[in-house]
């Protein structure tokens, strides 16, 4: 079992919706949780970066970290063809983090 | 701001071939990562350095070396290569208790 899991997808929506993107771990030492985006051939970019469980908002974004659940979730709102990329979740210690597989996302205008 | 940058952007090599990939970055950075990136795996970390003249393996070692001379550069070597080491492959690096930042990658092709 992987230490951090992800539905590859592919998840299409239409342009304005509202996004969830999911992720599960099993490490409970894990303290830092992010959310990177990846455009085609390029590397990934951190869109949010949370430490312990709780909400952080950023524009169109939302990260929860749900640690009794050890659930991680990243929502767009108001989506935009802009956004569609490869949604990366990560989380691990302060040295090294485990990164899922990644959701694909399209968004269709 | 160049933030982390990678040389070479694509390489192809021959079975057996030896190579060097560069990360270089200008965030003064203590920490810095090599990553390899393929279809269904994800990110997976081969070798890390925690600071100058420092290295550790990752999860995926085998076949590669890895040396950090200078504070701001952290070279990823293939002795001998081998068609499992075609890849992405992604350095980053990160202040301490901070998120990772990334490059753009160097795409290897091992024929």
């Amino acid at each position: 079992q992987k230490e951090v899991e992800q539905d590859p997808g592919p998840l299409s929506v239409p342009e304005g919706a509202i996004v969830s993107l999911n992720c599960t771990y099993s490490n409970s030492a894990f303290q830092y949780f992010m959310w990177y985006r990846q455009y085609s051939r390029k590397g990934p970019e951190l869109l949010m970066y949370t430490y312990s469980s709780g909400n952080k908002e950023d524009g169109r974004f939302t990260a929860q970290v749900d640690k009794s659940s050890k659930y991680i979730s990243l929502f767009i709102r108001d989506s935009q063809p802009s956004d569609s990329a490869t949604y990366l979740c990560a989380s691990g210690g302060y040295q090294k983090v485990t990164f899922g597989t990644g959701t694909k996302l399209q968004v269709i205008p | 701001n160049a933030g982390v940058t990678q040389t070479p952007k694509f390489r192809v090599l021959k079975t057996g071939q030896s190579m060097t990939l560069l990360c270089a970055q200008d965030m003064n950075h203590e920490y810095m990562y090599w990553y390899r990136q393929d279809p269904g795996m994800g990110l997976r970390l081969i070798h890390y350095s925690v600071g100058e003249g420092t290295t550790a393996k990752g999860e995926v070692p085998d076949g590669y070396n890895v040396s950090r001379l200078k504070k701001q550069n952290f070279l990823l070597g293939l002795e001998s290569a081998a068609p499992s080491q075609t890849s992405v492959y992604f350095c980053a690096s990160s202040a301490e208790h901070q998120p990772q930042h990334f490059g753009d990658g160097t795409r290897l092709s091992i024929l």
